[in-house]
């Protein structure tokens, strides 16, 4: 089965810029979206197919995808997008989607 | 404006069975690629999907999981249902559901989501 890998933690501090990887076996071929998830809501997509970005989401969040890796930039970090990030694939073997274990980004 | 709900019990003992309903607004489940999804989230876990319902009744079930697992829907109600049996105390999680507008491709993603709704398996 397809594995979408995720560090556990990320930290960064205020107006830096933060960078999430989620690794996968030649991820650059399939479409990535990405989640993030404050505690106790249910996710909010910020990134959807490697790097558009739904209406609402600020510029700061973009994302790439290369090879084995995808990455979610966020600049200029807020204190506010403190929050687990998932990243997200669909398989089209199976028609099922994975996720990634999720990052936690802290903001010093 | 897209809304999703889930309902159903926060407490079920191991061995029953789990029902759980969406119901929603905003989009119709007879629109071409349109689908809704359940996932799940154990306390302090990742996201799991569980299963999803397609606009033309087309089911996918998560493989390690479909034994349990049945998606159906209500269109003229705006629902949709999730039963999973013999539920056990590794299924406690929040469970989601989501709704999606290209489903089967790779902008397979979900743009709305539920609040979800807190399932405890224990005796």
């Amino acid at each position: 089965s397809y594995v979408l890998t995720q560090p556990p933690s990320v930290s960064v501090a205020p107006g830096n810029t933060a960078r999430i990887p989620c690794g996968g076996d030649n991820i650059e071929n399939k479409g990535v979206h990405w989640y993030q998830q404050r505690p106790g809501q249910a996710p909010v997509l910020v990134i959807f197919y490697d790097s558009d970005r739904p209406s609402g989401i600020p510029e700061r969040f973009s994302g790439s995808n290369s090879g084995n890796t995808a990455t979610l930039i966020i600049t200029s970090v807020e204190a506010g997008d403190e929050a687990d990030y998932y990243c997200q694939v669909w398989i089209s073997s199976t028609d099922h989607v994975v996720f990634g274990g999720g990052t936690k980004l802290t903001v010093l | 404006q897209v809304t999703l709900r889930e309902s159903g019990p926060a407490l079920v003992k191991p061995t029953q069975t789990l029902t759980l309903t969406c119901a929603f607004s905003g989009f119709s489940l007879t629109t071409s690629g349109m689908c809704v999804s359940w996932i799940r989230q154990p306390p302090g876990k990742a996201l799991e999907w569980l299963a999803r319902i397609d606009w033309d009744d087309d089911k996918y079930y998560n493989t390690s999981l479909q034994t349990r697992l049945t998606i159906s829907k209500d269109t003229s109600k705006n629902q949709v249902v999730l039963t999973m049996t013999n539920m056990d105390p590794v299924d406690t999680a929040t469970y989601f559901c989501a709704r999606s507008r290209n489903c089967g491709s790779s902008r397979y993603y979900f743009d709305s989501w539920g609040q979800g709704t807190l399932v405890a398996v224990s005796s």
